[in-house]
């Protein structure tokens, strides 16, 4: 069964413009860490934020804040103020239980920002 | 403090020969995943080690796939007899021991091409 649900597969947002990236999961682990990864055309994976299932409050990384919705399983990208740099897939992932262990990832957002 | 190594960054092969994929984790760190990518596709989970140890190797290939962390020196994920259908990128992620780790850290990855 997929982990990790990505349902947007590409977005089109305008320079300076909000854009939100959708990401879902499933657990019965009441212990696990959601992230979210860029990759840009030149293929590296960069980190970009992460929310832990005990956390209270959203994480927020600069222009990055994850939307987290525990009852609804979602945690959600929201990158604001868009630049053209920001075009890249982004994929959300999730490591199960505490500490260290595998990452599962989506299957990945598409951006493409425009000016 | 260097990031995460890989070496080679491209690497090509013929049907039927060996591919050797080499990680260099961060400095302190001592925990490895090895993770691959297919084309259009996100990241899959394939083996975690830490030193001298395989930890979780529920995402390997059961034939020609093999991997280790020895004391001393690099990770390396060793294919045997490769196919078309090993072509991808392969990435190393590390991470540090200790309390709670919450980042995986990637390396830029191994692109292997089969012939």
């Amino acid at each position: 069964a997929q982990k990790i649900t990505q349902t947007q597969p590409g977005m089109f947002v305008q320079e300076k413009e909000a854009v939100t990236l959708d990401c879902t999961y499933d657990t019965s682990d009441p212990s696990y860490g959601l992230f979210w990864y860029k990759q840009p055309s030149s293929g590296e994976m960069i980190f970009l934020i992460y929310q832990g299932s005990y956390d209270q409050q959203n994480a927020t990384e600069g222009r990055y804040s994850l939307n987290f919705q525990k009852a609804r399983k979602s945690a959600n990208l929201v990158i604001s103020a868009s630049q053209l740099g920001d075009s890249a897939m982004y994929f959300c992932a999730m490591r199960e239980g505490q500490g260290w262990g595998k990452l599962q990832f989506g299957a990945g957002t598409q951006v493409v920002v425009t000016p | 403090n260097a990031g995460v190594m890989q070496n080679p960054r491209h690497l090509v092969r013929r049907r039927g020969q060996e591919a050797r994929l080499r990680c260099s984790p961060m400095k302190g760190h001592s925990h490895v995943y090895w993770y691959r990518q297919l084309p259009e596709e996100g990241l899959k989970f394939m083996v975690y080690l830490q030193k001298e140890n395989i930890i979780d190797e529920s995402g390997m290939p059961k034939e020609r796939f093999s991997a280790e962390f020895p004391k001393e020196g690099p990770s390396i994920l060793r294919i045997q007899q490769v196919v078309r259908g090993d072509s991808a990128a392969y990435f190393c992620a590390s991470s540090p021991r200790g309390t709670s780790a919450n980042e995986q850290f990637f390396g830029p990855g191994t692109r292997l091409t089969v012939l």
